[in-house]
């Protein structure tokens, strides 16, 4: 059984710039969650696609976007980058149950200069 | 809004001890799940342990297990016969039981464990 992998793990971009980050969910969940962690936080939710609808969303602004792919992998993008947007993001995928256990990914860095 | 606080930001503790993690959160539903992430240096979130709000035992897994005490809204994680291993930043996390939407977690500030040989 393949885990939730990401990528990049390490990128650096500058303010203004666009990112897309990438995440493949475990093998047979169709549903997939984004969190921000920066440095010395919790994780915050950004929002979750299920069955490529995004079906929940936190308090980002809407220049976080995302996509949900039939083969259920999935994109986070984030436009306009700003200092702030340098965090840890995290990818998360399960099985749209009551009792769904979140089966995270090991993030991606990204730095804002 | 539900919120989780966290409010021991460092812990240590000898190898083979006995540690607790505490945790508070605020909700006004009364059906949610309640978790203990561990974060280790590789940053990837493990499951440590669940809890399901409406179950008055609390959960155990082998070394593991909460103090689930809903009235004051208390869920601390006890961690026995530390191991070096359990070195990690653990998160608590509330998740609402409510059915449809996301299943959003919200986190905790974290707890920094150290363990000491």
């Amino acid at each position: 059984e393949t885990g939730v992998t990401q990528s990049p793990t390490h990128l650096i971009k500058t303010r203004g710039q666009q990112v897309t980050l990438r995440c493949s969910s475990q093998s047979g969940h169709n549903t997939v969650s984004w969190y921000q962690q920066a440095l010395g936080q919790g994780p915050q939710f950004i929002f979750q696609y299920y069955r490529e609808e995004e079906n929940g969303r936190g308090n980002f602004p809407p220049r976080f976007s995302g996509l949900q792919f039939p083969n259920y992998s999935s994109e986070l993008n984030v436009n306009a980058l700003e200092l702030d947007d340098s965090a840890l993001y995290l990818c998360a995928s399960s099985l749209e149950t009551r009792t769904g256990e979140l089966f995270f990914g090991e993030g991606s860095r990204l730095t804002v200069l | 809004a539900q919120t989780v606080t966290q409010s021991q930001p460092e812990m240590s503790v000898q190898e083979a001890e006995t540690v607790t993690l505490s945790c508070t959160y605020d909700t006004s539903e009364s059906d949610y799940y309640l978790f203990w992430y561990k974060q280790p240096p590789s940053r990837q979130m493990i499951l440590v342990i669940r809890q399901e709000a409406y179950k008055q035992q609390n959960a155990t897994e082998n070394r593991f297990s909460v103090n689930f005490q809903k009235a004051a809204k208390s869920f601390s994680l006890k961690i026995s016969d530390s191991q070096l291993g359990d070195a990690a930043m653990y998160f608590c996390a509330y998740r609402s039981a409510l059915g449809g939407g996301a299943q959003k977690l919200v986190f905790g500030q974290g707890t920094r464990l150290t363990i000491n040989p």
